[in-house]
């Protein structure tokens, strides 16, 4: 039972242009959402983070939106780079059950387009 | 700071043997987490430890797979005997909790180890 859904197993943009990656989650206790970047033959490492008392959090041209009546997040890159090219995943946790327990998605792998 | 350390990175053995893949936090860092990362199910969390001790094994696929934390700075994960669908890469994160992060904050992850079960 996935609990944190990544839809689009790929997503193909054009440098400069905008990218959007989603995230469904089932689970209503999450209440904190992280996004994590991965290149190849390397550990994730963190992106941007959002608590479940704001609907939106933005770092440089990264941007993370959350809906919580639709249980969806979604990350904008703005504009998009060449190096932005990796595997991005979506991660959820729930304060209560425990901060540190981590569920994350199955990974959206992005390719930026010269 | 180096990093989260994994060894090794690439590990080839054949169906039932034993295999151990070994972490070494960052320093400092109280939680450790190991996970399994596939194509059908994405980074998977399979157990955790607070300052040594498991808190969550819940995502430990069965009892061929344990995990040990005899000090701060190491873990190891066994899997015995191994099987072919345990092929898969397993990663290794750390993190400490901070009151200013909603009680959480930013796992780092390792290299993680590309394991191959033949």
């Amino acid at each position: 039972d996935q609990q944190v859904k990544q839809n689009s197993p790929s997503l193909s943009v054009q440098e400069g242009r905008i990218s959007i990656l989603n995230c469904d989650y089932t689970n209503s206790m999450f209440d904190y959402f992280l996004w994590y970047k991965k290149y190849p033959a390397e550990g994730p490492t963190f992106l941007i983070s959002i608590s479940s008392i704001k609907d939106k959090n933005e770092d440089g041209r990264f941007t993370v939106f959350l809906n919580k009546s639709a249980k969806h997040l979604s990350l904008h890159i703005v504009p998009s780079q060449p190096g932005d090219s990796a595997v991005y995943f979506c991660a959820a946790s729930d304060l209560i059950q425990g901060a540190q327990k981590l569920v994350f998605g199955q990974g959206t792998r992005l390719t930026i387009n010269p | 700071d180096a990093g989260v350390i994994q060894s090794p990175r690439h590990e080839v053995t054949e169906m039932g043997q034993e295999v151990t893949l070994r972490c070494k936090p960052i320093s400092g860092h109280d939680y450790l987490f190991w996970y399994r990362q596939t194509m059908m199910r994405g980074l998977e969390l399979l157990i955790y430890f607070n300052n040594n001790v498991p808190i969550d094994d819940s995502g430990m696929p069965e009892d061929r797979f344990s995990a040990k934390m005899p000090n701060a700075s190491f873990s190891t994960l066994k899997i015995q005997p191994s099987e072919p669908r345990d092929s898969a890469v397993y990663f290794c994160a750390s993190s400490f909790m901070r009151e200013d992060t909603w009680g959480t904050d930013t796992q780092y992850f390792g290299p993680g180890t590309r394991l191959t079960v033949l």
